[in-house]
């Protein structure tokens, strides 16, 4: 059983471009969340999707948006990207319901690097 | 922000008992103690959670003080694989509240 995947796993771009990562759930989940990790920091909650809207943000501007699929898997899109926006981020699914209600599994994230 | 305080870091011994402790005063009746780690460059990792009463999986054990103010994650036998960052995170339950609020974690070295 596959867990949870991202892509690319690095990536390297220029102040002012957009930046799309891609995340795939571990099979069985439904909600897919998003997080930031500065360097040195903890993670911090970006926002969730269910059912393919948007059910919870943090802090975190509008450039940051998303998107969930009818087959759970996830985008994260950067716009106008800053040099602060370099961090790994890290894609989390769980589940609604089942043994491991809610618990949050996460990928191996995606190096974003701003240039 | 996070509403758990943990020591920035700390060290033991292989094969000794690891004692991970956590404040989290203002802890609500309806939220859960969890813990994480972070293995370098990975992704965090669950490994245990618990309401009020103590807990023990394949990993560890979480002892919740009675007041649930506080908490201490327990590795019985802790490797050199156990060094990372630790992350206690206070969480609701249901999906809508289930963002994981972390910290800074903290920081254990196994010494061989």
């Amino acid at each position: 059983d596959a867990g949870v995947t991202q892509s690319p796993t690095h990536l390297i771009k220029t102040r002012g471009q957009q930046v799309t990562l891609r995340c795939s759930p571990k099979s069985g989940h439904d909600t897919v969340s998003w997080y930031q990790q500065a360097l040195g920091q903890g993670p911090q909650f970006i926002f969730q999707y269910y059912e393919e809207e948007e059910r919870q943000r943090g802090n975190f501007p509008d450039r940051f948006s998303g998107h969930q699929f009818p087959n759970y898997s996830s985008e994260l899109n950067v716009n106008a990207l800053l040099l602060g926006d370099s961090a790994l981020y890290l894609c989390a699914s769980s589940s609604d319901a089942g043994v491991n209600y809610n618990e949050q599994f996460f990928g191996p994230g995606t190096r974003l690097t701003v240039l | 922000d996070a509403k758990t305080t943990q020591p920035t870091s700390m060290d033991c011994a292989e094969g000794r008992a690891a004692n991970l402790p956590c404040n989290h005063s203002t802890i609500s009746g309806n939220e859960y103690v969890y813990w994480y780690r972070q293995i370098h460059s990975q992704g965090p990792q669950y490994i245990i959670h618990g309401l009020k009463n103590n807990e023990t999986n394949e990993m560890a054990s979480l002892i919740i003080t009675e007041d649930r103010k506080s908490s201490t994650l327990i590795l019985p036998h802790a490797t050199l694989r156990d060094t990372a960052v630790y992350y206690c995170i206070v969480r609701g339950y249901t999906g809508a509240n289930s963002k994981l609020t972390f910290g800074k974690g903290i920081t254990l070295s196994v010494r061989p």
